[in-house]
């Protein structure tokens, strides 16, 4: 069953250090998101991305924050400047619309 | 008042028990229903997708929502250890943001 793959599953990274998560989304899908879990709190959402262009974002998305895809099969998140705030779960998204969106098992990002 | 609430629990329930979630919301431009399960460190696993009000029944698995009431809920029927999770609703209207409950998690006592 195709499912959506994020690596690497865990990263640790230094406060104000780049990084950045990648994805690789399931291989119809045209809709592509990033959400994010801090540890005890709600999912919440990121950004999404489709034909090519953010399409949406929330207040969390700020200037530090950038998606990319940079070929026909990778979606990556960056962040340029890491805060200890930003050490989440992260989860890609996508979807063939809006209706269901499917899941990768996430990225654990670490800031010290 | 929080765009959607959803009780946290725990909830215990012994096997072939019926477990009963539910989740309110205060948006009422939601028109999409999903109800996803989250095993531990893992990613939310979609389990049933429903558009506007009504019913939708999947196996085990049936997913309602009243509109009017601005109320979801998923009922497991026949619940067995391996459905012990978490499990989030979420909904989102004519827009690409899903806004989530905060997951309730569900213990299945064998």
């Amino acid at each position: 069953e195709p499912e959506v793959t994020q690596t690497p599953s865990h990263q640790v990274t230094q406060m104000g250090q780049e990084v950045i998560l990648r994805c690789v989304p399931i291989s119809n899908h045209l809709y592509f998101y990033w959400y994010r879990q801090i540890l005890g709190q709600k999912v919440e959402f990121l950004v999404s991305f489709y034909n090519n262009e953010i399409s949406e974002k929330s207040e969390i998305f700020d200037d530090q924050f950038s998606v990319e895809r940079p070929d026909g099969s990778n979606f990556t998140l960056k962040i340029r400047s890491t805060k200890l705030e930003d050490s989440a779960m992260y989860f890609c998204a996508s979807g063939t619309g809006l209706e269901k969106l499917f899941f990768g098992s996430g990225t654990q990002l670490s800031v010290l | 008042q929080k765009e959607v609430e959803q009780d946290p629990g725990p909830l215990s329930v012994p096997e072939g028990a019926i477990v009963s979630l539910n989740c309110t919301y205060s948006n009422s431009a939601f028109q999409y229903f999903m109800w996803y399960r989250q095993y531990s460190r893992k990613g939310p696993e979609l389990l049933m997708y429903t558009y506007s009000s009504g019913n939708k029944e999947d196996g085990r698995f049936t997913a309602q929502v009243d509109k009017s009431s601005k109320y979801i809920s998923l009922f497991i029927r026949d619940s067995q250890p391996s459905d012990s999770a978490t499990y989030l609703c979420a909904m989102r209207g004519n827009d690409y943001k899903l806004s989530f409950g905060a997951g309730t998690t569900v213990t299945v006592r064998a």
